[in-house]
């Protein structure tokens, strides 16, 4: 079946900094979501993103289909950015990657 | 903008014991899905549900499992015998249709087996 890979698999940061987060996918895939966990355990959608580029506030993210890669950016992180990202890929079910443990220091 | 409605948000439960999860999915979508994560681990597929039938199911959902839309809205996960290592966080997800839509993920149900 295909495999979600995500890197790095934790990110330090000062408030202020970017960041790229990285999801690689080993197969086509017709869909794939980015989804940040938040403290209380709720995966909040970032961003439905099978192909192309989009953006909302600090965060956009890109997919490249044919190449099987996404990316998710984060600009002027903020604390509040803390917290575990997950892609998440697939056709009909979704495989999840083991996700990016992002901390944001002040 | 709707939701996908979980209950309860917490659960704590004897091993050995009946529980039963349940979901209110967006009221146009098809495809139903319920995944775990068990703490510190990554998001893992359970099953998927379409025309009131499993369309397919992980290694995971094993014989204790069972999934059921009974009123044409709720949908819900039962473990019939539950186990220490059931012991996770369950989402429930829904789409309108099998490829090229979003996926939408309730606020998941944190299950305990004591």
């Amino acid at each position: 079946g295909i495999q979600v890979e995500q890197s790095p698999p934790d990110l330090i940061l000062q408030e202020g900094a970017n960041s790229t987060l990285r999801c690689n996918f080993s197969d086509s895939v017709n869909n794939l979501q980015w989804f940040h966990q938040n403290p209380w355990g709720q995966l909040i959608n970032l961003f439905y993103i099978p192909s192309g580029t989009k953006q909302n506030g600090r965060l956009s993210a890109t997919t490249v289909a044919t190449e099987r890669y996404s990316l998710l950016y984060i600009s002027s992180s903020q604390t509040t950015d803390s917290g575990v990202y997950f892609c998440a890929a697939g056709t009909y079910k979704y495989i999840f990657g083991t996700g990016t443990r992002l901390k944001v220091l002040a | 903008e709707p939701e996908v409605t979980q209950t309860p948000s917490h659960q704590v439960t004897q091993m050995g014991q009946e529980v039963i999860l349940r979901c209110v999915p967006i009221s146009n979508h098809l495809y139903f899905y319920w995944y775990r994560q068990i703490l510190g681990q990554k998001v893992e597929f359970l099953v998927s549900f379409y025309n009131n039938e499993i369309s397919e199911k992980s290694e995971i959902f094993d014989d204790q499992f069972s999934v059921e839309r009974p009123d044409g809205s709720n949908f819900t996960l039962k473990i019939r015998s539950t186990k220490l290592e059931d012991s996770a966080m369950y989402f429930c997800a829904g789409r309108t249709g099998a490829a090229l839509t979003e996926a939408f993920f309730g606020q998941g149900t944190r299950l305990t087996v004591v």
